[in-house]
Formats: structure tokens, C-alpha cells, sequence
């Protein structure tokens, strides 16, 4: 079991520009979820999914959009970078069933917007 | 959005002391969480509370979870190099898609 995988680890992009970025678990969860991580502050979620083919937003959505056509892929995308959006992206993956739920985490994707 | 506070920022500790750490919130939760992050790596779960009042252990890790529902607290004992990292609370609630709040973290340095 891979868990929670995240591609690519590292990317750069000049303002204006487009990427996606692809998370992708084989535990069979459900529910997978995009945050950011910026210095100081913990984990902000951005989108979340609770099934193949629904998205909802998150606390910090503005900018992203992500999609979820299989249930083990989840995709997050920025259509026109801003410096705003440097970061580090974790993606991550929970059962919906029973109480313990726990989300796993994939090991993240630093983002730099210039 | 809400996020957790958590104190202390951070801190640094000799090898062998003990860690206290903790993780307030202005709303109540119906679970608290903790996790560890090392340095460029996703966080990882260490201890899960379902229960207001509960206190449970995972080694040298002991965490509690507030009667008030608004906080809970991290124990580290006989702290090792290894423990070096961020550690995060987290509140959930049933109902939201198992939905965090992450609190702002607490950097763990321990020099030998």
C-alpha cells in the first residue's frame, strides 16, 4: 500500500501561469481533502470531496479548483498562479465509515510562484 | 476561518525532559486530534480522542481531551532527538465530511 501519494514533490511557476497538481490514494476512502500549509499557521482546507464526481469548498477555495472523476484521484488546480499561492499542498484521504474516520496524509507538494 | 491556538509556539527542550503542550479552541469539538510533522513530510496521526474527560496513551505520548469540549493537551515524556518536529492539534465534529480544524502548531526542538 502506496496510502497517499502526491505529484510532483516540487514545481515552480512564473505568475499567470497554469499547473495541477494530483493526489492519488488506493485505500479505497471516500472522502479525500486539499489543504495549504504557510509558515506559522497550521493546515487551511481548500476543497474536499465526499465521493467520485463531488467537490464543496473549503476555507480558503479563491483561486483552485479541483475535480474528482475517480474515486482514488483527486485534482487540484490553480488557473492562473498568483505569488499568493506559494505554499506547500497536502492532500489526504479518510473512510466515511464509523467513528474512526482518520485522515492520512500524502507527504505534500512547495509550490513557488514567482 | 477558525483555527486552534496551541501553546507554546515553540520550544526548546534537553533530551530526557518532558514535553507539555496544548490546544484551545472558542467552539467545542466531538474529537480531538494530534499529529506530528517532520520536516518535509505530511502530517501523521499519533493519538485520537473520542471522549470529553478522556485521557489516552501511545507510548511516550499521553493526550487528554478537555471536559469543556474547547481543548486538549499533549504529553511528551523522556524526550528523544527523534521528537524534533510540528506538532498539530486538530478538532473535528460528526456530520462535516470528518472535516479539520488544524490548530497554528508547536515546533519541538530537543538538543542532546
Amino acid at each position: 500500500n502506496a496510502g497517499v501519494t502526491q505529484t510532483p514533490k516540487f514545481r515552480v511557476l512564473k505568475t499567470g501561469q497554469s499547473m495541477t497538481l494530483l493526489c492519488a490514494q488506493d485505500m479505497n476512502h471516500e472522502y479525500m481533502y486539499w489543504y495549504r500549509q504557510d509558515p506559522g499557521m497550521g493546515l487551511r482546507l481548500i476543497h474536499y470531496s465526499v465521493g467520485e464526481g463531488t467537490t464543496a469548498k473549503g476555507e480558503v477555495p479563491d483561486g483552485y479548483n479541483v475535480s474528482r472523476l475517480k474515486k482514488q484521484n483527486f485534482l487540484l488546480g490553480l488557473e492562473s498562479a498568483a505569488p499568493s499561492q506559494t505554499s506547500v499542498y497536502f492532500c489526504a484521504s479518510s473512510s466515511h465509515r464509523g467513528r474512526y474516520n482518520e485522515q492520512f496524509f500524502g507527504p505534500g507538494t512547495r509550490l513557488t510562484v514567482l | 476561518g477558525q483555527q486552534l491556538n496551541q501553546s507554546p509556539q515553540s520550544m526548546f527542550i534537553q533530551e530526557g525532559e518532558d514535553v507539555s503542550m496544548n490546544c484551545t479552541s472558542s467552539s467545542i469539538f466531538n474529537t480531538w486530534l494530534w499529529y506530528k510533522q517532520d520536516p518535509g513530510e505530511g502530517p501523521v496521526l499519533l493519538i485520537a480522542l473520542y471522549k470529553a474527560g478522556e485521557l489516552t496513551s501511545n507510548g511516550r505520548l499521553t493526550a487528554q481531551f478537555g471536559i469543556t469540549r474547547k481543548d486538549s493537551f499533549l504529553n511528551i515524556s523522556a524526550s528523544i532527538p527523534s521528537d524534533v518536529g510540528i506538532y498539530f492539534c486538530a478538532g473535528r465534529n460528526t456530520g462535516t465530511a470528518s472535516k479539520l480544524t488544524f490548530g497554528t502548531g508547536t515546533r519541538l526542538q530537543v538538543t542532546l
